[in-house]
């Protein structure tokens, strides 16, 4: 199975300020017939469903603030959230669906500093 | 809209079984892989189960191997999960998740159905 590890376990930043998740993958997540990295992030709040965020380890889903970005290839990707806003605390996972067992990171709580 | 709406979860007892349900609505439910995930309390999120569009391939994680089985309606427009010999580590919201295409992520996500295994 290939093992997803995000760092930190959980992150305070300041509104305004950046936010940097990282994820590590335990196998390369990029196929090479069609050069793309199979990781999507989502944002979880309290009390609601995993949000999709980004897909293709950088491809930003429609209707989702351009200040969130991924980027990343093989095995080391991050999601940076530019300028945090109030409605960013949340709990972030990224997800890798290379192979199956489809795996998720263990997950990074975003809290205001 | 698209929508995902899971029911069916409740408290039972170990050893004993549950089917959830998800209803589908939307999209053209025929045309997508649908998925299972749970998320134990305050834990992180763990994947179920696949399936394909007509039903034909299952992919399932080890721990729910011969215990769980996923199914769907497609003119019902429903996904299903029979959940058998119930664990108290099952406990967990159970989400389904439409799958865009063939090894992709998975969006959207329906508001989940909780599942309690308790004596």
């Amino acid at each position: 199975d290939i093992v997803m590890t995000q760092s930190p376990d959980s992150l305070a930043v300041s509104l305004g300020e950046r936010a940097t998740i990282n994820c590590k993958s335990s196998q390369s997540l990029l196929y090479t017939s069609n050069n793309m990295n199979y990781l999507a992030w989502y944002q979880q709040k309290p009390g609601q469903p995993p949000k999709l965020l980004i897909y293709w380890a950088s491809t930003r889903e429609s209707g989702v603030p351009d200040r969130f970005s991924g980027s990343g290839s093989g095995t080391d990707f991050t999601l940076t959230i530019t300028s945090l806003q109030a409605e960013d605390v949340a709990v972030y996972y990224c997800q890798q669906y290379y192979t199956s067992p489809i795996t998720f990171g263990q997950g990074t709580r975003l809290e205001t500093k | 809209e698209v929508q995902l709406v899971e029911s069916g979860g409740g408290l039972v007892q170990p050893g004993g079984s549950l089917r959830l349900s998800c209803a589908a609505s939307g999209f053209r439910f025929s045309r997508y892989w649908m998925t299972w995930v749970r998320q134990a309390p305050g834990k992180g999120l763990e994947w179920m189960a696949n399936i394909k569009e007509d039903g034909s391939e299952k992919y399932y994680v080890d721990s729910v191997k011969g215990r769980f089985t996923i199914s769907r309606d497609n003119a019902k427009n429903s996904l299903y999960l029979q959940m058998n010999s119930l664990r108290v580590e099952d406990t967990a919201v159970y989400y389904c998740a439409r799958v865009p295409s063939t090894n992709s992520w998975f969006d959207p996500w329906g508001q989940g159905t909780l599942v309690t295994v308790s004596s």
